[in-house]
């Protein structure tokens, strides 16, 4: 069973600091992982995705990706109010088939 | 370009009824995928379509089913409604389903089934 754990949280930040969120997947032949992100009671939207090792900045958000240790982060700069959110890791599995394995989800809250 | 679409946006059935959730993805998107998201278990793959054809399929009972169609419209059935199946069902949709970069899926608003 090809899994993905994310710590469930809550993660509480003030705002402007880092908030640093962490997932780790079971399938070593993984090829693809994504950061969604999901306000509630919406649909999630992705914010990042990530396909080799090492890091990958976009404006406050970093995705970093470290394949032998199975593990990939998404870093916030600068925390705002609005990024709280349910932040939910997905992975793509070996082979290629579009089937995103998802994580439960952290939920993050930036308190002004 | 308009996003993923699906309908109803809320349905309200008893036990033992069947429903259908209906998916448009995005124009030239060819693959729709499935998801049941509950509070408890969290986002779950349910099934994926690619030209009329379901490629995968998660662990789902075969109450759960669905279907696509020439234009890439995608319905789900549900039958035998259960309690269990109160959720969020979840579409998305994707170019051809690799997986790979720049084939990223999007998802839809979603459909809120509520079963009495």
């Amino acid at each position: 069973q090809k899994e993905v754990e994310q710590n469930s949280g809550p993660l509480s930040v003030p705002e402007g600091a880092i908030a640093s969120l962490n997932c780790t997947y079971s399938d070593r032949g993984s090829q693809s992982f994504f950061w969604y992100r999901q306000y509630s009671g919406k649909s999630p939207e992705l914010i990042m995705s990530i396909y080799s090792n090492g890091d990958k900045e976009d404006g406050r958000f970093t995705a970093q990706l470290n394949k032998a240790s199975q593990y990939v982060s998404l870093l916030i700069r600068d925390s705002q109010p609005s990024d709280s959110a349910t932040y939910l890791c997905a992975v793509v599995g070996q082979g290629g088939s579009e089937k995103l394995v998802f994580g439960k989800g952290t939920k993050l809250t930036v308190n002004p | 370009k308009a996003g993923v679409t699906q309908t109803p946006r809320y349905l309200i059935k008893t036990r033992g009824q069947q429903v259908t959730l209906s998916c448009s993805p995005i124009s030239g998107h060819r693959s729709v995928s499935w998801y049941q998201q509950t509070p408890g278990q969290g986002l779950q793959f349910l099934f994926e379509y690619f030209s009329e054809t379901q490629r995968n399929k998660g662990n789902f009972p075969g109450r759960f089913s669905g279907r696509q169609f020439s234009n890439s419209r995608s319905e789900m059935n549900v039958s035998t409604l259960e309690l269990g199946d109160s959720a969020l069902y979840l579409c998305a949709s994707s170019l051809v389903g690799s997986g790979g970069a720049a084939d990223t899926q999007y998802f839809g608003p979603g459909t809120r089934l509520t079963v009495l």
